[in-house]
Parts: structure tokens; C-alpha cells; sequence
């Protein structure tokens, strides 16, 4: 059962932000939503996550919907090495019984030059 | 830190040979996690371990497929014997349970049985 909704692909223009959506409408309310790329040939890589506020680091910002059934990674600035593969994943941030990660297809993102 | 160490990085065998992919976790990281990727079925959990035990085996496709964690430093994933199938890419992470730390992936193990 597909937890998260995403688009298939999408384009953006180099230097743009890329603006990345994910519907989540059955989340619950200890599980946090994560963000892990993948470009080619190469193993996911953690991008951000967070519970109902939104969050920056170096890499993005993470908008998350104030009824937290849907947010939006925002590459501020982006290069054509953030062309890859964009997944987002709800999950208990503890863990708990269910450590490992559950990938979808994902959004593949391509940054146009 | 050198992060997740995968080896080999590309394996090609015969179908109903053994096959092993070894993975060395970050130091200090007490969850060891292995996945699969195909285009068909995308990443998909393996097994994962919490301080060197199995945790969660549920995604091991059959028994051809074993895991183990002899310690802390070192997993291994065997495929005996391994069948044109089980072609994909392999990957290991980790992650530091105890201060809830995000995964690391290593970069792969691309398996091509022929």
C-alpha cells in the first residue's frame, strides 16, 4: 500500500528552484516525512525531513501543509547535479518496528540546462 | 569517515553459482540495513540488523538468500544458488540507532547473473 503520492517526473530550469510535491494523506501523527535522492549509479542520499514544521538545511527546504497530508522539497537553486530520482518516505522517526526504509517510484527531477 | 563500503562493486556469475556481497557499515552505526533495486520492483528491503542481530528478514525473497552480521564491522548477503533473476543492484546502509541518525547508503553491489 502506497503511503506517499508523487509525480512521475519533472523539469526545472537550471538556476530555478525546483519545487518538489508529495502527497501524504494517511500519514499519522508520530510518523515524519523524509526525503532521499538518487543519482544515478549511485545509493539513495538523505536530503531532509521533518514532523509539521518546516525545516532547512544546506541541501533544501522541506514545506510541510499545516494538516500534514501533503509537502514540498524546495531545491532553492538548482544545478544539473540535483538531477536524480526524488523520494519521499513517512515514517516513525523512532523507528520502532519498522526500521528500514519503504521506497516508492519516486519523482525523477531533471534540471534542464 | 570513508562511509558504507561495498564490495565487489560489480559482480557477473553463471546462474547456480554462489554468490557473496560483503558491506562494511559507518564505525559506530548499530543498524546494518540491505536493499535490492530493479526497475521492476524498485528498492525493496532486504533484512536489516540492530547491533548485530536480525531484525527483520520479511523482504528475503527465498532461501537461496541468507544474511549475516558476525560483528559489528561486517555483513555479508549470500545467494546460493543464484539464478538470472536475482540480477540487480545491491545496497547496504546504516544508520546510528541509538542517536537516531538518518541512513547511509554505500554504492552498490550490481549483481548480473548470466
Amino acid at each position: 500500500d502506497a503511503k506517499t503520492t508523487q509525480p512521475t517526473s519533472m523539469d526545472c530550469a537550471e538556476g530555478r528552484a525546483a519545487n518538489l510535491p508529495c502527497n501524504h494523506s494517511t500519514i499519522s501523527g508520530n510518523e515524519y516525512v523524509y526525503w532521499y535522492r538518487q543519482i544515478h549509479s549511485q545509493g539513495p542520499q538523505y536530503i531532509i525531513h521533518g514532523l509539521k514544521n518546516n525545516e532547512t538545511n544546506e541541501m533544501a527546504s522541506l514545506i510541510i501543509t499545516e494538516d500534514r497530508k501533503s509537502s514540498t522539497l524546495i531545491l532553492p537553486h538548482a544545478t544539473l547535479r540535483d538531477t536524480a530520482v526524488y523520494y519521499c518516505i513517512v515514517r516513525p522517526h523512532s523507528g520502532g518496528g519498522a526500521d528500514g526504509l519503504t521506497f516508492g517510484k519516486g519523482t525523477h527531477l531533471i534540471i534542464q540546462p | 569517515d570513508a562511509g558504507v563500503i561495498q564490495s565487489p562493486r560489480h559482480e557477473v556469475t553463471e546462474m547456480g553459482q554462489e554468490v557473496t556481497l560483503r558491506c562494511k557499515p559507518i564505525s559506530g552505526h548499530n543498524s546494518l540495513f540491505w536493499y535490492r533495486q530493479t526497475m521492476m520492483r524498485g528498492l525493496e528491503l532486504l533484512i536489516y540488523f540492530n547491533n548485530n542481530v536480525p531484525i527483520d528478514d520479511s523482504g528475503m525473497p527465498e532461501d537461496r538468500f541468507s544474511a549475516k552480521m558476525p560483528n559489528a564491522s561486517f555483513s555479508t548477503l549470500k545467494i546460493q544458488p543464484s539464478e538470472p533473476r536475482d540480477s540487480a543492484v545491491y545496497f547496504c546502509a546504516s544508520r546510528n540507532r541509538r542517536a537516531n541518525t538518518e541512513a547511509f547508503f554505500g554504492q552498490g553491489t550490481r549483481l548480473t547473473v548470466v
